[in-house]
């Protein structure tokens, strides 16, 4: 396609259980992003990728979350033992050279029960 | 503190109105600065970066002052499709790290 794809559109969860939430990358992108909007809230950075170079996980907010990148293309971020306050939507972007060429996708809705 | 704050609004404007945003930064190392216009439940776009010398795109008009670390969105002329949630971002480069820092965001309803 196009544009950034995330998948799922929506999940929910019991609280306890992992997650795994998709982003396919605009085709030639070096650049990925994950970030996580709570309602109302602005975004929060939570993981950065560039090409080979290790990842800037400078943002994940405990070691529950873990990203991995394969082949520079496909990104997946996993939550593991969910909790309540991870309900949010999260948000993956990928980008050319230049950051302001940055795409976002249309989130993953996810909800902790 | 916040690294980039924003006024939340809401700011609900009559058709036609001119509109300004503030926002301000806190860390004077950050390079280059952004407005993503994010519509509701929807992922954010960008809406034109922002330059030293001020940068005008149609009815938008961006305005950086570095030595106050503050970035300001003008619209004129506003529309009811301007309704919106505009971001105020803030890019930090670190060597291979580059990290944009998002601003909660102002709400703004043009109302008709």
């Amino acid at each position: 396609g196009a544009g950034v794809s995330q998948s799922p559109s929506n999940k929910v969860t019991e609280k306890g259980k992992d997650v795994e939430l998709r982003c396919d990358p605009i085709s030639g992108h070096t650049a990925l992003y994950w970030y996580r909007q709570s309602l109302g809230q602005g975004l929060e950075f939570l993981i950065y990728f560039q090409g080979n170079s290790a990842p800037d996980k400078s943002g994940l907010p405990s070691d529950r979350f873990s990203a991995e990148r394969t082949g520079g293309s496909v990104s997946t971020l996993t939550i593991q033992r969910t909790q309540q306050e991870d309900s949010a939507v999260y948000l993956c972007a990928t980008g050319g050279r230049r950051v302001n060429e940055q795409f976002f996708g249309p989130g993953t809705r996810l909800t902790v029960l | 503190r916040k690294e980039v704050e924003q006024d939340p609004g809401p700011f609900n404007v009559p058709e036609g109105a001119t509109v300004a945003f503030n926002c301000t930064y806190s860390n004077s190392a950050s390079q280059s600065f952004f407005w993503y216009r994010q519509d509701c439940r929807k992922e954010p776009k960008l809406l034109m970066s922002v330059y030293s010398s001020g940068n005008e795109d149609g009815r938008f008009t961006a305005q950086l002052n570095r030595a106050s670390q503050y970035i300001s969105l003008l619209i004129r002329d506003s529309k009811l499709s301007d309704s919106a949630t505009y971001l105020c971002v803030v890019l930090i480069s670190s060597g291979s790290a580059r990290q944009l820092t998002f601003g909660s965001g102002t709400q703004l309803t043009v109302l008709p």
